[in-house]
């Protein structure tokens, strides 16, 4: 079955330091890869997206995305944060053309300013 | 864009009485629709896909009789939950892929928060 696991439960920040997410799954075949961004009390939000091309990918307000095939790896990266970026972040991976998501269990950001 | 609403933002209702929730796709045309539960900290759990014309298709352990799902129209999908209980207190939101401006991606609706008490 098709999973998605995200190492950081919870991280803490101080502004301007860096932050790098990590996000894995698992399947073999063709999958589209997604970052989506809740913030506090709002509603989530694409972040960025990853369908083909190139693996890097860069995605509103400062984020980027690398997809490692051979990792199976699809890490959130931002160089300096931003106390607007407290937020729960969600890695998410569908497969193919299947446009249902399976969800990693979140990450949440607190930056401190 | 793609906006989608959903209606209400809030409900608090007691225990044995039925809610229901709207979801709207504001600018787009949604032949499919997901709703998701999501507990407090938590990631979100799909329910259920909500298809235009069609039965909805459930996940597995989701009572699609306590949860009835009805999409009516290409913009309008509603989530009834029946006979409330204070354990389907929840955050429900819904999703939908704008096939026009990126088929690949979902856009999320607010949510709608429920309370049973």
């Amino acid at each position: 079955a098709q999973s998605v696991s995200q190492h950081n439960h919870h991280v803490i920040l101080s502004e301007a330091a860096s932050l790098e997410l990590g996000c894995n799954y698992s399947y073999g075949g063709t999958v589209n890869l997604f970052w989506y961004v809740q913030y506090p009390g709002q509603h989530l939000q694409l972040l960025l997206k990853y369908f083909s091309g190139d693996p890097l990918v860069k995605g509103i307000k400062g984020f980027e995305a690398e997809f490692i095939k051979s990792k199976f790896s699809f890490n959130l990266r931002k160089p300096s944060v931003q106390w607007s970026d407290t937020a729960e972040y969600f890695c998410a991976v569908n497969a193919g053309n299947n446009r249902k998501l399976i969800w990693g269990l979140g990450t949440s950001l607190a930056v401190n300013p | 864009g793609a906006v989608v609403s959903q209606h209400p933002s809030w409900v608090i209702c007691k225990s044995g009485t039925s809610v229901k929730i709207e979801c709207r796709s504001l600018d787009f045309q949604a032949t499919t629709m997901f709703w998701y539960r999501q507990f407090p900290k938590q990631s979100l759990m799909l329910m259920a896909t909500s298809n235009e014309g069609s039965k909805a298709t459930y996940e597995q352990g989701v009572e699609k009789d306590k949860f009835l799902i009805n999409h009516a129209s290409l913009t309008l999908s509603t989530l009834t939950v029946t006979s409330a209980h204070p354990e389907d207190s929840s955050f429900y939101i819904c999703s939908a892929p704008n096939p026009v401006a990126d088929r690949k991606a979902q856009y999320f609706g607010p949510g709608t928060r429920l309370l049973v008490l």
